[in-house]
């Protein structure tokens, strides 16, 4: 069975730091494009940030870009987000999404994880 | 970006009732569009992709459909564990993927 489990969400103050991480086990985690999807307490679905299974290219939505770095490490089957100069507004459940083919950015979410809190406040 | 509006916001219904919801597209978006549900304090599961394909092991009773900047999800006689929240997503234009705000199904 697919498996999907974050970690790492904290309380941090605005302008702090913060690494995410999401092991993954019960498939090919290498053949895979991956996503982070977040939900603000009592809010819709965001979709963050993917990456793709191998070479590297990597998608942002705007909101993110300069300040999240998504990457992954295929020995380790874990998938990261790096989060810098946090905002309030970034205080969320952060979920981890695979996609539901191999190989392709589909934006697919066949497999989520639980999620991990992250809250941004003084 | 392609905005996403879910309507109604809300829909009170009894279990056997058929819900009909609703995802208007700010732009055509050909057939690109799944659903999910969302049950209490869970995750999002799919349910619905390319518009009208059901995802694996989700029931009959869930009817997707639509085309251009206009699609509907219905749950025909609806179960107890179908209640929750259901968002639509669009993967037509990206970057960003963009999801509905999402519609509330409750037990009247």
């Amino acid at each position: 069975d697919v498996q999907l489990v974050e970690s790492g969400g904290v309380v941090v103050q605005p302008g702090g730091s913060l690494r995410l991480s999401c092991e993954a086990s019960g498939f090919n985690f290498h053949s895979y494009a991956m996503s982070w999807v977040r939900q603000a307490p009592g809010k819709g679905l965001e979709w963050v940030a993917a990456i793709s299974p191998s070479d590297g290219t990597i998608h942002y939505t705007p909101g993110v870009e300069g300040r999240f770095t998504i990457s992954r490490d295929n020995s380790k089957n874990t998938l990261y987000l790096e989060m810098e100069n946090l905002r309030v507004d970034d205080t969320a459940l952060y979920f981890c999404a695979k996609e539901s083919l191999q190989w392709l950015f589909q934006f697919r979410f066949d497999s989520w994880g639980p999620g991990t809190l992250v809250t941004v406040s003084s | 970006e392609v905005l996403l509006t879910q309507s109604p916001a809300t829909l009170t219904l009894s279990p056997g009732d058929t819900a009909t919801l609703s995802c208007r597209a700010s732009r055509p978006i050909s057939e690109m569009l799944a659903w999910y549900q969302q049950r209490p304090g869970q995750s999002p599961r799919l349910l619905i992709y390319d518009t009208s394909n059901r995802a694996a092991g989700i029931p009959a009773r869930f009817t997707g459909g639509g085309s251009g900047t206009d699609f509907t999800l219905t749950i025909s006689s609806l179960e107890p564990e179908d209640f929750g929240i259901y968002y639509c997503q669009q993967r037509s234009n990206w970057p960003p993927v963009t999801f509905g705000g999402g519609t509330r199904v409750e037990v009247k």
